[in-house]
Formats: C-alpha cells, sequence, structure tokens
C-alpha cells in the first residue's frame, strides 16, 4: 500500500526566505506526482505536475524536482512572501488515475 | 476549479440519516472521485468512477455508496451517517492519461 510522508508538518519563515518542502513514497511505481496548495477553508489549486519520466517543473517560484527511484520529491519555494502562507499537500498518481495525498505541510510565511 | 461544483457546502445531520452530496462538472472529465479530508490524514479517496454508471471503491469506501448517471453528475450517499463521517468532502475530476485533477471548493459536513 502506498504511504506518502510530508516534513515538516508545520513551517513558519520570515518574509523572504527560500524554502523546501519535502515529500516521500514508499512504492516508486507512480505516474505522476502532483504539488497542489489550499488555503483554509478552500479546495486544492494545482501548482505542478511532475511526470514520472521528468525530473523537476518550475513555475515561477516554485520548482519541484522528483526522485523517483528514491521515492522523494521536493518543492522550493524562493523568496516567500506571506501570500504563500497555505496548506501545501503532496500526491503521487497510481494506477487508475488514483492520487494517494500526504498528510500536507502548513507554511506560516511572517511579514 | 475548472468548473467542479459541489452541493451542498455545509451540512449538519443527525445520526441514522441518509444524506447525498453532489458534484457538477461542465468540462466533460471522464473521471469523477470523492475525497474525505481529515486532520492528521490528508485526502483519502472513498469512491471513483471511469464512466457514465462505471464506479469502484476507494481506500475509505465503508459507509459510502455512489452514482454516475450522467457524465456531468457524481453523487456520494452516506445511507445512514455516523459521527466518525463528519469530515470536509472534495470531489474532483480528471481525464486519463496522467493528467491533473481538479478540485471542487468542499462540503463540509457535521453528524451530530
Amino acid at each position: 500500500k502506498q504511504e506518502v510522508t510530508q516534513i515538516p508538518a508545520a513551517l513558519s519563515v520570515p518574509e523572504g526566505e527560500n524554502l523546501v518542502l519535502n515529500c516521500s513514497f514508499t512504492d516508486s511505481a507512480i505516474y505522476n506526482l502532483q504539488w497542489f496548495r489550499q488555503d483554509p477553508g478552500k479546495g486544492l489549486t494545482s501548482l505542478l505536475l511532475i511526470q514520472s519520466s521528468q525530473r523537476e517543473q518550475t513555475s515561477g517560484r516554485l520548482n519541484a524536482s522528483l526522485d523517483k527511484s528514491s521515492g522523494r520529491s521536493t518543492l522550493y519555494i524562493a523568496a516567500s512572501q506571506p501570500g504563500d502562507s497555505a496548506t501545501y499537500l503532496c500526491a503521487v498518481e497510481e494506477y487508475g488515475n488514483k492520487l494517494v495525498f500526504g498528510a500536507g505541510t502548513i507554511l506560516r510565511v511572517k511579514s | 476549479d475548472a468548473g467542479i461544483t459541489q452541493s451542498p457546502r455545509h451540512k449538519v445531520t443527525e445520526t441514522g440519516t441518509p444524506v447525498t452530496l453532489r458534484c457538477h462538472q461542465t468540462e466533460n472529465h471522464r473521471y469523477m472521485y470523492w475525497y474525505r479530508q481529515d486532520p492528521g490524514h490528508g485526502l483519502r479517496l472513498i469512491h471513483y468512477s471511469y464512466g457514465v454508471k462505471d464506479t469502484d471503491k476507494g481506500e475509505v469506501s465503508d459507509g459510502y455508496s455512489v452514482s454516475r448517471s450522467k457524465t456531468e453528475d457524481f453523487l456520494l450517499t452516506l445511507e445512514s451517517a455516523t459521527s466518525s463521517q463528519t469530515s470536509v468532502y472534495f470531489c474532483a475530476a480528471g481525464q486519463e492519461g496522467y493528467n491533473e485533477q481538479f478540485f471542487g471548493p468542499g462540503t463540509r459536513l457535521t453528524v451530530l
């Protein structure tokens, strides 16, 4: 059974810092990995999707990497801003178009 | 939200009553999903559908049933609600072939 773990569970940083969120998964037989953002009381917004054949994806200040063989992904946020405060979730896609989620990292960026 | 709506957005009900949550999508996605989100667990898959009248169980399907009679609608039913089903329920939709899943805004269900 696939298990997805996100570390740390919570993170508080001052504005302007670069930061890394970590995601690990136990079964490397995945089709892709997605990073989502969730604001309090809201749904999920997809940030980046990395196909299993890819190593990284970038969007603006966000960069996500994938090392399928070691079962790890990182989400790098450059020059963090208070508006980046949210919960960040990673999820791996398994056979059958099903996602398995981690519990998330709660990020707070202090101004 | 890529055209995905959920209704109701909030519901309070009593133990033992039936509850139906509705998900509606406008993008003609083939796949639709129901998840529940609880503190410390992230999102867990309840049921999913890979086409009209084609559904299958997810990780936490006990106590839930689903139906999909039209491409755009996916219903989640709690036949007899229990307090353990108090949660936030999210619907998602997507195409096959390693594509993104798009999520609705969620339904907060409280079972007293």
